[in-house]
């Protein structure tokens, strides 16, 4: 089945200890990105990447980072998680990264608090 | 500033009447349009993408498109008590730094169909 799939689905830590959220895609998307979602602000791209090695900043970057080293796989680290990252995180990919109309697929969405 | 603007709502319908659902969007090169739909806590999930002007239809689902008046529309037809959730819109902009596929995300829409 083609899917995102996203780990953990529920997370609660304490401030600044760091920490990983795993995305997979089996669909041999090239564009996979980070977006997380609070109440009234919407979905906020925090980081993209259109390839392999390929990673650039979305609209709300700091305090996160990603890696692309394979093609199927995209992790978001928080180096030091605080309470103002408490939020619904959602990885997503699509075919390509250009114009080409395909849509994003995503994840199931990991729910973070920091305390 | 790119912007794609929905009514928050709450809409609400009864059920088997036609749901309406308005995204305006400011960027006039915005090339591919999207509706998701997103039930409380859950990911988003594809439910229309219209490209061209007019409607495009799928199963109880229309899309229509006007680029000259800015405007996309989502409608349902017989509502059901389970198309309750928010509509989110999302558009396509022209031209991206990098080639980013950037969505811009309207905050969407909830809709409540009553039994």
């Amino acid at each position: 089945e083609a899917q995102v799939t996203q780990n953990p689905r529920y997370l609660i830590t304490v401030t600044g200890k760091k920490l990983t959220v795993t995305c997979s895609q089996n669909m041999n998307h090239e564009y996979m990105s980070w977006y997380r979602q609070d109440p009234g602000l919407g979905l906020r791209q925090i980081y993209y990447s259109m390839n392999v090695e390929v990673t650039d900043k979305g609209d709300v970057p700091e305090g996160y980072k990603v890696s692309r080293k394979e093609k199927r796989n995209f992790p978001l680290i928080l180096e030091s998680p605080s309470p103002n990252q408490t939020s619904l995180y959602f990885c997503a990919s699509s075919k390509s990264g250009s114009h080409d109309n395909s849509p994003l697929h995503f994840g199931n969405g990991t729910r973070l608090t920091v305390t | 500033q790119k912007e794609v603007e929905q009514n928050s709502g709450p809409l609400s319908v009864p059920e088997g009447a036609i749901a309406s659902l308005n995204c305006t969007y400011s960027d006039r090169g915005s090339q591919s349009f999207f509706w998701y739909r997103q039930y409380s806590g859950k990911s988003p999930e594809l439910i229309m993408s219209i490209y061209s002007n007019g409607d495009k239809e799928d199963g109880r689902f229309t899309a229509q498109l006007n680029k000259a008046s800015q405007y996309v529309s989502l409608l349902i037809r017989d509502s059901q008590p389970s198309d309750s959730a928010t509509y989110l819109c999302a558009a396509t902009p022209l031209l991206n730094a990098g080639n980013n596929r950037k969505l811009i995300w309207g905050l969407g829409t909830s809709l409540a169909v009553n039994p």
